[in-house]
């Protein structure tokens, strides 16, 4: 079965600071995976997807991901993080009949 | 409209009473997903319709039920709520094959007493 796991529930970073969310995935096809980003008191919104098309995947917001088949990961990082960032990130990856699984969720505060 | 509407927003409820979410997209859409979100949980999938006329059972069924009538509408019912069923409630549709992305909608927060 697909499923995914998100490495730590909350992550504290400075204003201007990496922001990295450690995202496995596990799978028995090749995946199809996604983070979304949820702001307080609003649906999920996308912020980037691998689709195999390629390993980097650049999404909105500044963020990216990079696809690592060996290590069964699908990290996300921003270079700089800006107190706009502070939200809920969520992995998922694609399972049969077209649903997804998503991770427990990540919650990103940034400190000034 | 454009995406996904939900309603109501929120809502307080009788334990023991009959309640239906509303769900509806503008977007033609096939497919359409009911999750429930909760603390460290994340969001669990209670319902799914791939197409219209057809619904499947997700992660957490119990005690919900869904139709799918039409490309627009997917409604999720409450017939007996519970307090165990406080929760934020998530619509998304999806267009096309699994790798597009699902859109969500505002969610709609309830709580059973």
């Amino acid at each position: 079965a697909q499923s995914v796991t998100q490495l730590g529930s909350h992550v504290s970073v400075s204003e201007g600071a990496l922001v990295l969310l450690r995202c496995n995935y596990s799978s028995s096809v090749p995946p199809y995976l996604f983070w979304y980003v949820q702001y307080p008191n609003q649906g999920l919104q996308l912020l980037l997807k691998y689709t195999s098309a390629a390993t980097l995947v650049k999404g909105i917001n500044g963020f990216e991901a990079e696809f690592k088949k060996s290590e069964t990961s699908f990290h996300l990082t921003k270079p700089s993080a800006h107190m706009s960032d502070a939200a809920e990130y969520f992995c998922a990856v694609s399972s049969p009949g077209y649903k997804l699984s998503f991770g427990a969720g990540t919650t990103v505060t940034v400190r000034a | 409209i454009a995406g996904i509407t939900q309603a109501p927003t929120s809502q307080i409820l009788a334990a023991g009473r009959r309640m239906t979410l509303r769900c509806t997209q503008d977007m033609r859409h096939n497919a359409m997903y009911w999750y429930r979100q909760d603390l460290g949980l994340g969001l669990r999938l209670i319902h799914y319709s791939n197409t219209a006329g057809t619904t499947g059972k997700g992660e957490v069924p119990d005690g919900y039920s869904v139709s799918r009538a039409n490309t627009d509408d997917f409604p999720l019912t409450l017939a007996s709520a519970v307090p165990s069923q406080t929760s934020v409630y998530f619509c998304a549709s999806r267009a096309g094959g699994a790798y597009n992305e699902q859109f969500f909608g505002p969610g709609t927060r309830l709580t059973v007493l």
